[in-house]
């Protein structure tokens, strides 16, 4: 079963204009930790924000953030303002227990945003 | 001074060859990763490693062997490659393998691998 759902192939946003990107998770721990990354054309990953189940508050990293609804499961990314440079694929990931040892991130399959002067 | 290195960048062979792709870490994180992002851009879990020892094996091929000689460096050796396996290759790493949810993922730059 699907972990982590992005249901946006594509989003299309004029410069200067706010986006949402959409995020639906699934889990049934009570603590988890939710992230969002961005893959430019050149490829690299670059952290962009995190959310933990507990936390109080949405999380906020400059023009970035999260829009958190823990009861409809979702974790939406904000951008606001947009940039030419937001251009890129940006993923939702959630960390889960593979195994008694170890967890790792669980990506979404991405949403790839484009940004027009 | 970059935080993940992984060597080569560009990997392109022809089928049935062996190769290896490197990855070293300066962030003193116990524990290491592989992801695999196919042609489709969608990135999945191969390996972790923590502290040396292997944790996670999401049921990769044989073909796939991992090896870590100390906690700062995990290799991805790969043999009897198959057109399949043309895809971008990411060594990552993190703080700790299982405490922290909020353990964030650092990124290498990836290895592109193109089997011919």
């Amino acid at each position: 079963a699907q972990k982590i759902t992005q249901t946006q192939p594509g989003m299309f946003v004029q410069e200067k204009e706010a986006v949402t990107l959409d995020c639906t998770y699934d889990t049934s721990d009570p603590s988890y930790g939710l992230f969002w990354y961005k893959q430019p054309s050149s490829g690299e990953m670059i952290f962009l924000i995190y959310q933990g189940s507990y936390d109080q508050q949405n999380a906020t990293e400059g023009r970035y953030s999260l829009n958190f609804q823990k009861a409809r499961k979702s974790a939406n990314l904000v951008i606001s303002a947009s940039q030419l440079g937001d251009s890129a694929m940006y993923f939702c990931a959630m960390r889960e227990a593979l195994n008694q040892a170890g967890t790792a991130l669980i990506f979404g399959k991405g949403t790839t945003l484009s940004v027009s002067s | 001074d970059t935080a993940v290195s992984q060597t080569p960048k560009y990997l392109v062979t022809q089928m049935g060859n062996d190769k290896s792709i490197k990855c070293e870490q300066n962030l003193g994180h116990d524990t290491m990763y592989w992801y695999k992002q196919d042609s489709k851009k969608f990135l999945k879990i191969m390996f972790s490693y923590n502290n040396k020892e292997l944790i996670i094996n999401e049921t990769v091929p044989n073909r796939f062997s991992p090896k870590s000689p100390d906690k700062a460096h995990l290799n991805l050796h790969i043999n009897s490659l198959e057109l399949g396996d043309s895809a971008v290759y990411f060594c990552a790493s993190s703080q700790d393998r299982r405490t922290g949810i909020n353990e964030k993922l650092f990124f290498g730059s990836g290895t592109q691998l193109s089997v011919l």
